[in-house]
């Protein structure tokens, strides 16, 4: 079977730096996704990694062990707007992503 | 417009009735996705495409109907409404080589009574 985890609930302050981390066990990898979804909104993606280690777009940076069926999604000076559910998808055989449950990140000030 | 639309983006509808959902993307994208998400379960994989003509089951796809003569549309028919399909549907599409990067329409709000 395939699984995907990670937490579903994360809360923090503004300009606090957060960690999503999601493990995940599917007969086939090619990649792990994320993607941001605000309440009432489409998701939209965020980051990919296909290799090992860590990549970086602006405040938001996804890093990736595949030995270790691992990943996260690293949120830096965390703002308002941030607060949105996060989610893990994995690529599974090059066609279609697997999605995780979610996890909703709460920023207060 | 250019993107990923879809419609209605409201719908209430009466237990056996059919209840099509319409999607419509103008990148010419090459594949297509059909997602429900619930609370507590995230986003589940209804259906895709590949190309014109060509469908395929994902995770959840009892009670659904998919076809795709052009490549702009994908269109969502649930033949027989129940309950349990509640819920808000999402399409999506993607490049060949960039499945990892789907982009989503704004979804649909479904109520089955």
């Amino acid at each position: 079977g395939q699984s995907l985890e990670q937490p579903s609930e994360v809360t923090a302050v503004e300009g606090a730096i957060v960690q999503i981390n999601c493990t995940y066990q599917t007969s086939g990898f090619y990649g792990l996704s994320w993607y941001q979804q605000h309440d009432g909104g489409a998701p939209t993606f965020l980051s990919y990694n296909a290799l090992d280690g860590l990549e970086e777009t602006g405040r938001f940076s996804s890093f990736l062990s595949r030995s270790d069926s691992y990943g996260y999604l690293l949120l830096q000076e965390l703002q308002m707007k941030d607060s949105a559910s996060y989610f893990c998808a994995v690529n599974q055989a090059g066609t279609a992503l697997i999605f995780g449950k979610g996890t909703t990140l709460s920023v207060s000030s | 417009d250019a993107g990923i639309t879809q419609s209605p983006r409201y719908k209430i509808t009466e237990t056996g009735r059919q209840v099509t959902l319409m999607c419509h993307q103008t990148w010419s994208h090459s594949y297509m996705f059909w997602y429900r998400q619930d609370l507590g379960h995230g986003l589940r994989l209804i259906y895709y495409s590949a190309a014109a003509d060509i469908t395929d089951k994902g995770e959840v796809p009892d009670g659904y109907v998919v076809s795709r003569s052009k490549t702009e549309n994908f269109p969502l028919t649930l033949e027989s409404a129940t309950r349990s399909q509640t819920s808000v549907y999402f399409c999506a599409s993607s490049e060949p080589r960039g499945q990892e990067t789907q982009y989503f329409g704004p979804g649909t709000r479904l109520l089955v009574l």
